[in-house]
């Protein structure tokens, strides 16, 4: 199948910093990508849709200045944790949908924020 | 709006025994069905799908019929083996959603030999 990849897997970064997570689809052209999070033990909240070449969708109660979305091409989109604090670490994933809007949904290895 | 809703874990179960995990879902639309599973340590995957009702999704051994009357899509596999000890997650996308993919809250799956 499709392949996703993300990078960095963990990071680890002070409180106050920004980190950028990168999340490429590397056999696909995905016009749209989605970010999700992840608590533990708990479900995939989807935060925002990532759509190429323009702005991206977020959900309610998803902070856009917060997580900067960026989906420059067809096969790379970027999410920025800025000022990040302790309460943002989580696992965050990505997907990317190959075929159309019912087409298949290919996910990331998730990136493991942990904020000191 | 659409929501999933699939039955708390973890379940616990010894090789070889049947395995039922509950999903139903609410949905405005018509949507198509998914069963995604996240073993340790890697991404979610795609185990099966169903777009319409009635329609039967399979793969590796598991199966889910959507039911429109119940509005169900469980997940049941006949003899389970430590290698299927991962985490379960039923999902819809639909139209009136945007195609957006919501999941239910995952459910943790331990096989024992």
């Amino acid at each position: 199948g499709a392949v996703v990849s993300q990078h960095p897997s963990r990071v680890i970064c002070k409180s106050g910093t920004s980190v950028k997570i990168e999340c490429r689809s590397l056999d696909f052209q995905a016009t749209t990508m989605f970010w999700y999070r992840q608590f533990p033990k708990q479900s995939l909240m989807l935060m925002a849709t990532s759509n190429e070449g323009s702005k991206a969708t977020y959900e309610q109660g998803v902070e856009k200045d917060k997580f900067l979305i960026n989906h420059a091409s067809l096969t790379l989109s970027t999410l920025t944790v800025t000022s990040a604090h302790p309460e943002d670490s989580s696992f965050y994933i990505c997907s990317a949908r190959q075929g159309g809007n019912t087409g298949e949904l290919f996910f990331g290895e998730g990136s493991r924020l942990t904020v000191l | 709006g659409n929501s999933v809703t699939q039955m708390e874990g973890p379940v616990t179960l010894s090789e070889e025994a049947f395995l039922t995990i509950n999903c139903t879902y609410t949905a405005t639309g018509y949507p198509s069905l998914f069963w995604y599973v996240q073993y340790p340590g890697e991404g979610l995957q795609l185990l099966l799908k169903a777009t319409k009702a009635d329609d039967k999704g399979s793969n590796k051994g598991f199966e889910a019929t959507y039911r429109k009357e119940t509005t169900s899509f469980h997940l049941e596999k006949g003899s389970v083996q430590v290698s299927d000890s991962a985490v379960y997650f039923c999902a819809l996308s639909d139209e009136t959603g945007g195609f957006k993919t919501i999941f239910g809250a995952g459910t943790r799956l331990f096989v024992k030999a």
